[in-house]
C-alpha cells in the first residue's frame, strides 16, 4: 500500500548513544520532512529535502544529521543522544504546493 | 516572518455542541492555510485546505473559511461527536522568495475532547 513507514515506532536509548530513525515513503515525492512534537510547542521542523541529495535545515536541526541518497528514504540520525531529544518524531512527504502526508511517528525516550 | 496563532485549549464540549477552533496567521504574499487533526496514537491527516482569500475547505462536517480581511481561517463544526475528540492544528503553507521551497508552519495544536 502507498504511505509512509516509520520505524521503529517506539525506541528506548541511552545518552550519548547514536540512534537512527528510518523513513520510507511509496508515492516518489520530492519532498520529504522531519518533525518533531514536544507539548507547548506543536510541530518542529527538523530537517527537509527537496530532492535526493538535496537536504536543508529547519528550525531545530542541532544534534541531528539526515540524508537522502534514494528518493524513498530518508533517515534522521541522532549522533549522540540528549534527554532533550526525548520526544515524538514524524516524517512526512509531499509534492510542491501539496500537504504533507505523514507517518505514524516514532517515540524516542532518551534515560 | 510567518507563523500561525491557534487557540490554547484543552477544549471539552459536550456531543452535539458547537465548536469553534480560533486561528490567526501573519504572512507575506498569498498563502495556503490547512487544517490537520490528529487522533490519539497516530500521525497527522489533512482535515482541510483552503488555496486563497474567501475559500471554504469542508470536511467531514468541519469547514474554515480563508478570511483576508482578519487574517483568519477558524474550524467549525455544528455538531461534534465523541469520534472528533483530537488534537487540531492550524498550518500555513508557503513559498520563498525565490519560489523553490515550500514550507508548513504550523500551530501549537488544540485538543479537543468531546464528552458523550
Amino acid at each position: 500500500d502507498a504511505g509512509i513507514t516509520q520505524s521503529p515506532r517506539y525506541k528506548i536509548t541511552e545518552t550519548g548513544r547514536q540512534v537512527t530513525l528510518m523513513c520510507h515513503q511509496t508515492w516518489s515525492h520530492s519532498y520529504m520532512f522531519w518533525y518533531r512534537q514536544d507539548l507547548g510547542h506543536g510541530l518542529r521542523l527538523i530537517y527537509y529535502s527537496a530532492a535526493a541529495d538535496i537536504t536543508d535545515k529547519g528550525e531545530v536541526p542541532d544534534g541531528y544529521v539526515v540524508s537522502r541518497s534514494k528518493t524513498e528514504n530518508f533517515p534522521l540520525t541522532l549522533e549522540s543522544a540528549t534527554r532533550s531529544q526525548t520526544s515524538v518524531y514524524f516524517c512526512a512527504s509531499s509534492e510542491r504546493a501539496t500537504p504533507l502526508h505523514f507517518g505514524n511517528g516514532t517515540r524516542l525516550t532518551v534515560t | 516572518g510567518n507563523s500561525v496563532t491557534q487557540m490554547e485549549g484543552p477544549v471539552t464540549l459536550s456531543e452535539e455542541a458547537f465548536l469553534t477552533i480560533n486561528c490567526t496567521y501573519t504572512a507575506t504574499g498569498y498563502p495556503s492555510l490547512f487544517w490537520y487533526v490528529q487522533y490519539p496514537g497516530e500521525g497527522l491527516q489533512l482535515l482541510l485546505k483552503a488555496t486563497k482569500a474567501d475559500d471554504k475547505g469542508s470536511n467531514k462536517g468541519f469547514e474554515a473559511t480563508y478570511r483576508k480581511e482578519t487574517t483568519s481561517f477558524h474550524l467549525e463544526k455544528g455538531s461534534v461527536q465523541v469520534s472528533d475528540s483530537a488534537v487540531y492544528f492550524c498550518a500555513l503553507g508557503w513559498r520563498n522568495s525565490g519560489g523553490s521551497n515550500y514550507k508548513l508552519t504550523f500551530g501549537k495544536g488544540t485538543l479537543l475532547t468531546v464528552n458523550p
